[in-house]
């Protein structure tokens, strides 16, 4: 089946400084990748689409230019949090659709990320 | 805006016993598709099963089936013969269009030996 690998699984960064997660589509291409964010004991919740050689559209109050989004080709996709703080700690999940509307999306592991 | 609705923060069953979840969900379209993924404490998200709402028989993946009731909005999950490692979070998910899934609130099922 279609795998999306998620790295890191974890990462922990001082408050100021930047940290990248990326998404892989192993063993498909994904033309369009999602990143969702989750908090402790709550829904997904949609941040950004990411589409391959275009700007991420991202959703109503995520603040693009500190969640950065590059989707430079077929089979990744990263997030950079920029300028992280505390409140920026959470669970940040992406996904990853074959071709075609309606397909199922495959999800990766997430990352846990901790600012102090 | 499409939305989803989990009225069920919690549930639990006796294992080995049948628990249905409940999901409602909003929408003006015709043409979408409705998932059940489950969350264990590992986080990873697991497709359970799907509907397409322009069949109107109700899809079923051994021993999770759902009741999709297209005019009502609803889309519960039906799991039979609970077993433990059924125990999760449960999210009820919408898509239509753009690929752009929208989640429910999630039901967290417990299941007691």
């Amino acid at each position: 089946g279609a795998v999306v690998s998620q790295h890191p699984s974890w990462v922990i960064c001082k408050s100021g400084t930047s940290v990248k997660i990326e998404c892989r589509s192993l063993d498909f291409q994904a033309t369009t990748m999602f990143w969702y964010r989750q908090f402790p004991k709550q829904s997904l919740m949609l941040m950004a689409t990411s589409n391959e050689g275009s700007k991420a559209t991202y959703e109503q109050g995520v603040e693009k230019d500190k969640f950065l989004i590059n989707h430079a080709s077929l089979t990744l996709s990263t997030l950079t949090v920029t300028s992280a703080h505390p409140e920026d700690s959470s669970f940040y999940i992406c996904s990853a659709s074959t071709q075609g509307f309606y397909s199922p999306l495959h999800f990766g592991n997430g990352t846990r990320l901790t600012v102090t | 805006a499409q939305t989803v609705t989990q009225s069920q923060p919690e549930m639990s069953v006796q294992e080995a016993e049948t628990v249905t979840l409940s999901c409602t969900y909003d929408t003006s379209e015709s043409d979408y598709y409705l998932f059940w993924y489950k969350q264990p404490p590992s986080r990873q998200m697991i497709l359970v099963i799907r509907q397409e709402a322009y069949k109107q028989q109700n899809a079923t993946e051994n021993r999770f089936s759902v009741n999709f009731q297209k005019a009502a909005k609803s889309f519960s999950l039906k799991i039979s013969d609970s077993q433990l490692g059924d125990a999760a979070m449960y999210f009820c998910a919408f898509i239509q269009g753009a690929q752009k899934l929208v989640f429910g609130q999630g039901t967290r099922l417990t299941i007691n030996p």
